[in-house]
């Protein structure tokens, strides 16, 4: 089944504590992103990733940290969560070629608390 | 830049009645629309697309067209079902692949 996983689902975590959440597809996307979703806001981009290695900031990437070492993972890093990264995070994947508008499929999104 | 306006929320209707949610966009180019759809606990689905003026997206009873003299995407169905609740999201893609999306409406379908 084509799909894109998300660990944890949930995470209570306090300030200042390192923690990754890990995203994994297995539809051999080039594309991949994060999103967060805030309350009032709808979803904005943290960061996102081309191609293995190739990442780049999206409209809010302060405080997150990413890497693509492989194709199908593209971890979201917070060196040292605070409490306004308490959000609901969503990791999507794409094909990609050209401006070809292929569909991006998401995660079941990771609720992060930080107190 | 690139952004998306939709219509507040939340909307409740009557199983059965008639849906608008309105879109409206701004961006450079042509961009692409789409919207997508998240239920509960769920994460987001896209629902349509449309890639170009006058295009019509269409799936499980939603259609919205492409109207670049209005820049609108607005999202229709006939005939609500229960079922249907969810959050629905408008988006647009311009240059690049990062979506650009609206804030959201919450439709609320009851019996």
């Amino acid at each position: 089944e084509a799909q894109v996983t998300q660990n944890p689902r949930y995470l209570i975590t306090v300030t200042g504590k390192k923690l990754t959440v890990t995203c994994s597809q297995n539809m051999n996307h080039e594309y991949m992103s994060w999103y967060r979703q805030d309350p009032g806001l709808g979803l904005r981009q943290i960061y996102y990733s081309m191609n293995v290695e190739v990442t780049d900031k999206g409209d809010v990437p302060e405080g997150y940290k990413v890497s693509r070492k492989e194709k199908r993972n593209f971890p979201l890093i917070l060196e040292s969560p605070s409490p306004n990264q308490t959000s609901l995070y969503f990791c999507a994947s794409s094909y990609q070629a050209g401006t070809v508008p292929y569909e991006q499929y998401f995660g079941p999104g990771t609720r992060l608390t930080v107190t | 830049g690139n952004s998306v306006t939709q219509m507040e929320g939340p909307v409740t209707l009557s199983e059965e009645a008639f849906l608008t949610i309105n879109c409206t966009y701004t961006a450079t180019g042509y961009p692409s629309l789409f919207w997508y759809v998240q239920y509960p606990g769920e994460g987001l689905q896209l629902l349509l697309k449309a890639t170009k003026a006058d295009d019509k997206g269409s799936n499980k009873g939603f259609e919205a067209t492409y109207r670049k003299e209005t820049t609108s995407f607005h999202l229709e169905k006939g005939s609500v079902q229960v079922s249907d609740s969810a959050v629905y999201f408008c988006a647009l893609r311009s240059s690049g692949y990062a979506l650009n999306f609206g804030k959201g409406t919450s439709l609320l379908v009851t019996p």
